[in-house]
C-alpha cells in the first residue's frame, strides 16, 4: 500500500546511546518531515526536508540529524539520547512543497529514553 | 505571526448528537487550513482541508469545516457523533512566505463520544 513507513514502532534506549528512525514514503513526494508528538503540545517540526540534497531545521532541532540521499528516504538520527527526548515521532510528506496539500502521515515510532 | 488555538481541550458528545470543535488562527498571509484526526496509537489522517476556494469544505467521515476570515474560525463540526468519531483532532494552518511555508498544529482536541 501506499503511504509513508516508518521503523521501528517501539524503542527503548539508554541515555547516551544514538539510533537511527527510518521513514520511507512511496508517492513520490518531495516534501518529507519529521515531527515529534508530547501531551498537550501537539506536533512539532525537528527537520523537514523539500528534495533530495536539501534539508532545513524545524521547531525542535537541538540533538536530532537527518540527511536525506534519495527521494523516498529521510531518516531521523538521535546523536545521544536524553530522557527528553522521550515522546512519540511521527513522520510526514507532502507532495507541494508550499504544504497546501496536506500530508500523509507514518504511523509513528514511540520512543523511551531511560 | 502564524498560530493556532483549539479552544477546548476535551470535549464530550453523546452518539447521535452534534458535535463542535473549535479552532481559531492567526496568520500574517493567506493561509491554507486543515483539520486531521488521530486515532489511538495510529498516525494523523487529513479530515479536511481549505486553500482559498470555498469557504465551506466537506471533509471524510460526515465531516465539515467553516472558514471564517471576519472571525478568524475554522471550527470542524458533524450532525451526529459516532462511537467511531472518539478520537484525537488537530487544526493546522499552513502558510508561504519569504522563507518558504511553515505549519504550525494546534494542541488538539479529544473527543469523547459517550452511547
Amino acid at each position: 500500500n501506499a503511504g509513508v513507513t516508518q521503523t521501528p514502532k517501539f524503542q527503548v534506549l539508554k541515555t547516551g546511546q544514538s539510533m537511527t528512525l527510518q521513514c520511507a514514503q512511496d508517492m513520490n513526494h518531495e516534501y518529507m518531515s519529521w515531527y515529534r508528538q508530547d501531551p498537550g503540545m501537539g506536533l512539532r517540526l525537528i527537520h523537514y526536508s523539500v528534495g533530495a540534497g536539501i534539508t532545513d531545521q524545524g521547531e525542535v532541532p537541538n540533538g536530532y540529524n537527518v540527511s536525506r540521499s534519495t527521494t523516498e528516504d529521510f531518516p531521523l538520527r538521535l546523536l545521544s539520547a536524553a530522557p527528553s527526548q522521550t515522546s512519540v515521532y511521527f513522520c510526514a510528506s507532502s507532495s507541494r512543497r508550499t504544504g497546501d496539500y496536506g500530508y500523509t502521515f507514518g504511523s509513528g515510532t514511540r520512543l523511551t529514553v531511560v | 505571526a502564524q498560530s493556532v488555538t483549539q479552544l477546548d481541550s476535551h470535549v464530550s458528545v453523546s452518539e447521535g448528537t452534534p458535535v463542535l470543535l473549535r479552532c481559531n488562527y492567526s496568520s500574517s498571509y493567506s493561509p491554507s487550513l486543515f483539520w486531521y484526526v488521530q486515532h489511538p496509537n495510529k498516525g494523523l489522517q487529513l479530515l479536511l482541508k481549505y486553500t482559498s476556494a470555498a469557504t465551506l469544505v466537506k471533509g471524510i467521515n460526515g465531516f465539515e469545516a467553516e472558514f471564517k476570515k471576519s472571525e478568524t474560525s475554522f471550527h470542524l463540526t458533524k450532525p451526529s457523533a459516532h462511537m467511531s468519531d472518539a478520537a484525537e483532532y488537530f487544526c493546522v494552518v499552513s502558510e508561504s512566505g519569504t522563507g518558504g511555508f511553515k505549519t504550525i498544529f494546534g494542541a488538539g482536541t479529544r473527543l469523547f463520544v459517550k452511547a
